[in-house]
């Protein structure tokens, strides 16, 4: 059964540091892999979305990569902001096809980002 | 605007009450779940749609029943709520083209 680890689950920087965020997973058989934000008590927020064919998407000041094999992704946040500050999740979506719920994301549990001025 | 919405956003009732909560959303997407949110065991999802009338249990469906009717709604169901179903629940539809989900705002249910 695919599990999903972020790494820190907590982090306190000041503003204005570029930051990175760690997402593993166990099984590299993925389909895609998404990145959310969320706010406390709110709903999520897609950031960023990586097909298992690419090795990083980028919007804005966010760039997310993917290795497939080693089973990880990461968030690299530049300059960051006090806006910033908020719960940071990543999904994995299993392959098409393949038994065991090909169409349950599996969530991390979040990292959560605090960024002070 | 695309988006997807879900009634009421707060809800407190009492053990054995039937609610129902609403999702509706307005991008004609085909593929839809329920996922609750709680604290140390983060989002898990409880049913999903992969169409009208197509409905799958997730990790956690017990104690929740969905139905299909239209392609933008997806109730969720409780029949006889328990206090370990207080939780934070959030809807959520996904395109066909990229895959891309998109949530609801959140439910905040308590059960007494």
């Amino acid at each position: 059964k695919q599990e999903v680890t972020q790494i820190p689950a907590a982090l306190s920087v000041p503003e204005g540091e570029n930051l990175v965020l760690n997402c593993s997973f166990t099984d590299s058989a993925i389909y895609n892999l998404q990145w959310f934000r969320q706010d406390p008590g709110k709903g999520l927020t897609s950031l960023l979305l990586i097909q298992s064919s690419q090795r990083e998407q980028t919007s804005g000041r966010l760039n997310a990569s993917l290795d497939k094999s080693s089973g990880r992704s990461t968030l690299y946040i530049a300059a960051s902001q006090p806006g910033d500050s908020a719960t940071y999740l990543c999904a994995v979506r299993g392959e098409k096809g393949r038994s065991g719920g090909s169409y349950i994301p599996t969530f991390g549990r979040g990292t959560s980002l605090i960024v002070h001025p | 605007e695309a988006q997807v919405t879900q009634n009421p956003r707060y809800l407190i009732t009492v053990t054995g009450k039937k609610l129902t909560v609403t999702c509706s959303q307005n991008m004609n997407h085909e593929y839809m779940s329920w996922y609750r949110q709680d604290p140390g065991l983060g989002l898990r999802q409880i049913y999903y749609s992969m169409n009208v009338e197509v409905t799958d249990k997730g990790d956690v469906p017990e104690g929740y029943k969905v139905s299909r009717k239209e392609k933008r709604n997806f109730p969720l169901i409780l029949e006889s709520p328990s206090p370990n179903q207080t939780s934070l629940y959030f809807c959520a539809s996904k395109g066909q083209v990229h895959y891309e989900q998109y949530f609801g705002p959140g439910t905040r249910l308590t059960v007494t």
